[in-house]
């Protein structure tokens, strides 16, 4: 089967830096994306790893340990507007020879002043 | 950047019509395109692979017949909801990938509402 795990809620304050986990089980694995989603919104590319170790882009970086199947998205000097829904998806192959992406449940991040 | 387009992006029907949903890939070709069904707060899940030129894969308990899907072109494909029921309201979001680049690009999603 495929899942991926990650926590459903994270709460912090502005400037401060958080970790959103994930942990992944998956038939064949390519890569590690994260996505963000605003209430209402479509999903927005932040990262993607494929191979071990941190990837930084400006104040967001993500992390992938493939031999512990395992993932972070770190935010730093988190601001008002990063409250939203995080999701990590692993791009995983698919039947017909093509892969696809597989969403984890998702983090809702709350940012307080 | 990378822009992927949804048209319509509301849409209210009756039960028992059908409702077609379009994606486009507006500066880049998408050999491959994702047609995904989201549930208020919830997470994203796939329903089928489209791929230009040849028939869609389909997630295990999506109905091919429920969901018709057509990739008739590089920038272009079509996910129809025939016979709509309520239960079948839900945020419809399309993805198309980059055939040059590792990237999937998301629409803005179509939201269906069927009374």
């Amino acid at each position: 089967g495929q899942s991926l795990e990650q926590p459903s809620e994270v709460t912090a304050v502005e400037g401060a830096i958080v970790q959103i986990n994930c942990t992944y089980q998956t038939s064949g694995f390519y890569g590690l994306s994260w996505y963000q989603q605003h209430d209402g919104g479509a999903p927005t590319f932040l990262s993607y790893n494929a191979l071990d170790g941190l990837e930084e882009t400006g104040r967001f970086s993500s992390f992938l340990s493939r031999s512990d199947s395992y993932g972070y998205l770190l935010l730093q000097e988190l601001q008002m507007k990063d409250s939203a829904s995080y999701f990590c998806a692993v791009r995983a192959p698919s039947s017909g020879g093509y892969n696809k992406l597989i969403f984890g449940a998702g983090t809702r991040l709350a940012v307080h002043p | 950047g990378a822009v992927v387009s949804q048209h319509p992006s509301r849409v209210i029907c009756k039960s028992g019509t059908s409702v077609k949903i379009e994606c486009r890939s507006l500066d880049f070709q998408a050999t491959t395109m994702f047609w995904y069904r989201q549930f208020p707060k919830k997470s994203l899940m796939l329903m089928a692979t489209s791929n230009e030129g040849s028939k869609a894969t389909y997630e295990q308990g999506v109905e091919k017949d429920k969901f018709l899907i057509n990739h008739a072109s590089l920038t272009l494909s079509t996910l129809t909801v025939t016979s709509a029921h309520p239960e079948d309201s839900s945020f419809y979001i399309c993805s198309a990938r980059d055939t040059h680049r590792e990237t999937q690009y998301f629409g803005p999603g179509t939201r269906l509402l069927v009374l």
